[in-house]
């Protein structure tokens, strides 16, 4: 079973745009964190934001975090071909688990 | 620091064979996960252990699958006998502690059941 619907499916941009990508959770949790995946390759986490915080910085990503609406996005800015990846957002909860969504298919145009 | 290690990192089988995978997590990473990954789909955790102990199995289809983490440190997933919906990804992950925390992916094994 996965917590997290990503929105959108799959996004594609010109290099230089910005990249936005949404999670939407069902359950209360601990904290939110987004993980990168390249094709045929495992996950590389990117972030993780409590669920204290609203907002969280890192490089040149931003996330956001609303536990009213139990929503989260995850901003790019400046892309670059190397962004090209499926990104997925993950809920930890109180039960520890951690428990991803269905992935975001980010692909950036030269 | 060594990363997670997995092996193998693909397999082909026929349906009906068992199939076992290995994974080797970060030293000092007490919290082993095993998840299966479907194409398109993100990763659906079968089972989670804290040191030796699997404190979450409930995902894991029983039936067909078993896991193991002797002494606390490498794991095994078996299946036996595979079936044609087994073919997935086969994601290994580790973390230090404190479950909800960040977790280190190895780079998965691949399996194709015909």
């Amino acid at each position: 079973s996965q917590q997290g619907e990503e929105d959108p499916q799959a996004l594609s941009i010109q290099e230089g745009e910005n990249a936005t990508m949404n999670c939407s959770y069902k359950t209360s949790i601990n904290n939110l964190q987004w993980y990168r995946q390249n094709s045929g390759r495992g996950l590389v986490h990117l972030i993780l934001i409590r669920s204290n915080e609203r907002e969280k910085h890192s490089g040149r990503l931003r996330v956001t975090l609303d536990t009213s609406k139990k929503s989260s996005s995850l901003l790019i800015t400046a892309s670059r071909a190397a962004d090209t990846a499926s990104y997925f957002c993950a809920t930890g909860s109180s039960a520890s688990k951690i428990i991803f969504g269905s992935g975001t298919r980010l692909s950036i145009r030269p | 620091e060594a990363g997670v290690v997995q092996s193998p990192r693909y397999k082909i089988i026929e349906k009906k064979q068992p199939v076992a995978f290995w994974c080797n997590p970060i030293s000092g990473h007490n919290t082993l996960y095993w998840y299966l990954q479907n194409l398109g789909q993100g990763p659906e955790l079968l089972i989670r252990y804290e040191n030796e102990e699997a404190v979450d199995d409930s995902q894991l289809p029983k039936d067909r699958f078993s896991a193991e983490r002797l002494k606390g440190v490498d794991s095994t997933l078996k299946i036996q006998p595979a079936e044609l919906g087994d073919s997935a990804v086969y994601l290994c992950a580790s973390s230090p502690g404190g479950s909800t925390g960040e977790l280190f992916f190895g780079e998965g094994s691949r399996l194709t059941v015909l």
